[in-house]
């Protein structure tokens, strides 16, 4: 089992609609949680980050993290084709025992149709 | 500098040989990350420096890789004896490391070995 899973995609969604994201991750310790976006070619790129349980909102995107059930979930709403790209969940573990790198999932490759 | 920056962008070597990348991490930050990623695989850590810190070698994947960070600011990544299978997009990342912080992300270095 991996330590961060998400589905591959590609996620397809028509401009204007809501795009869902969804990871997971085995560790129970882990601490924070992120998600970077990375166009085809192009470095990562942060887009939020979430410590805590429950939903967190910056503009279109809202995070959403439950540590009980070990996921975290990115919606992207009012979805425009500049969204297009592969966007990453990344997991921080317990601090002492994994200090501060990041396991990143496969990516989810999202495709917003006009 | 304004962000992380990394040289070269672009590197060919023949199998066999040795390669040195670099990366100099945003002004002020401590933490420096080296990642890799594969042709449409997710990022793989490798190597975290922590100021004086001995550094988290937990990730390199063999002996021909090593890393060091020079006065606490740039660091290089050297690949001994190359290999195919180490063409990648290395990436490299630096934090504040005060807590929780985010990771910034460099352009990468693509290397790729005939």
């Amino acid at each position: 089992q991996k330590e961060v899973e998400q589905n591959s995609g590609p996620l397809s969604v028509p401009e204007g609609a809501i795009a869902s994201l969804n990871c997971t991750y085995s560790d129970r310790g882990s601490q924070s949680f992120f998600w970077y976006r990375q166009y085809s070619g192009k470095s990562p790129e942060l887009i939020m980050f979430i410590y805590s349980n429950g939903d967190k909102e910056d503009g279109r995107f809202t995070a959403q993290l439950n540590k009980a059930s070990q996921y975290v979930s990115l919606l992207i709403r009012d979805s425009q084709p500049s969204d297009s790209a592969t966007y990453l969940c990344a997991v921080r573990g317990p601090s002492k025992a994994a200090g501060n790198k990041l396991t990143f999932g496969g990516g989810t490759r999202v495709l917003v149709k006009p | 500098g304004a962000g992380v920056s990394q040289s070269p962008s672009n590197k060919v070597t023949e199998k066999g040989k040795d390669v040195e990348l670099r990366c100099d991490p945003i002004s002020g930050h401590t933490a420096l990350y080296w990642y890799r990623q594969s042709l449409g695989q997710g990022l793989e850590f490798l190597i975290y420096f922590q100021g004086n810190s001995a550094p988290d070698k937990s990730g390199l994947p063999s002996d021909r890789f090593s890393a060091e960070r020079t006065g606490g600011s740039v660091s290089t990544l050297t690949i001994q004896r190359t290999q195919q299978e180490d063409s990648a997009v290395y990436l490299c990342a630096s934090s504040l490391n005060r807590g929780q912080e985010t990771q910034y992300f460099g352009p990468g270095t693509r290397l790729l070995v005939l």
